[in-house]
């Protein structure tokens, strides 16, 4: 089956700074990536997701980078807010009916 | 996008006692998904519940335990059953979305004490 890595599992930046989150998966057949945001005491959420028919896709302050031949991508998210403190999960599954694996989750603290 | 509702949003529980979660998806969905997430944990997926069969269960969860149902296409219940300390997590109701992605409940957080 899937294995994701996923790491820092904590990261701790200045408001204003970017943060980088990168994680790796095992299955060369996986080929939709998905991170989702989970704040404190509330659901995740679907932030964003990469294909991988693409290499990179952004949104606003967020992008996303996929290298299909090392089998990781990563999330970076520019210009960070306190708002941006939650839990980032990035996941890895074949797509259509196939269930994504999640990571083990990094802990975003923006300081103001 | 799914609009999911689940309930109780949070108990506290006695030891050896079981507990049942409601979920309640406001459009007919082929598969739910029921995960638990521990405290500081990432999210582990328990068993995925097809409506008309037996849900279908990952390695370390077994039915004796976690129980579900699937009525119909709207609605799951997961029962935690026998409840100890360890079960102490929040349990999240989930349903896949047309390209793919995962929209979550609220989750239920349960205390066992």
């Amino acid at each position: 089956g899937e294995n994701v890595e996923q790491h820092p599992s904590t990261l701790s930046v200045q408001e204003g700074d970017s943060a980088v989150i990168k994680c790796t998966y095992s299955d060369s057949a996986s080929n939709y990536f998905p991170w989702y945001k989970q704040e404190l005491g509330k659901r995740p959420q679907l932030i964003i997701d990469i294909r991988s028919n693409v290499g990179e896709k952004k949104d606003q302050r967020i992008a996303v980078t996929l290298n299909k031949t090392a089998k990781h991508f990563s999330l970076h998210i520019t210009e960070t807010q306190p708002e941006d403190s939650a839990v980032y999960f990035c996941a890895a599954s074949r797509g259509g009916s196939y269930i994504p694996t999640f990571g083990r989750g990094t802990s975003l603290i923006v300081h103001p | 996008s799914a609009v999911i509702s689940q309930k109780p949003s949070r108990d506290i529980c006695q030891r050896g006692t079981s507990l049942t979660i409601q979920c309640q998806v406001d459009s007919q969905v082929t598969m739910m998904f029921w995960y638990r997430q521990q405290p500081g944990q990432s999210l582990t997926l328990i068993a995925t519940a097809n409506q008309g069969s037996e849900a279908t269960y990952e390695s370390g969860f077994v039915i004796d335990k976690f129980p579900i149902s699937r009525p119909n296409l709207t609605f799951s219940t997961l029962t935690v059953s026998n409840m100890s300390p360890e079960d102490s997590s929040i349990y999240l109701c989930s349903v896949a979305g047309n390209t793919g992605e995962l929209f979550f409940g609220e989750g239920s957080r349960l205390t066992v004490l």
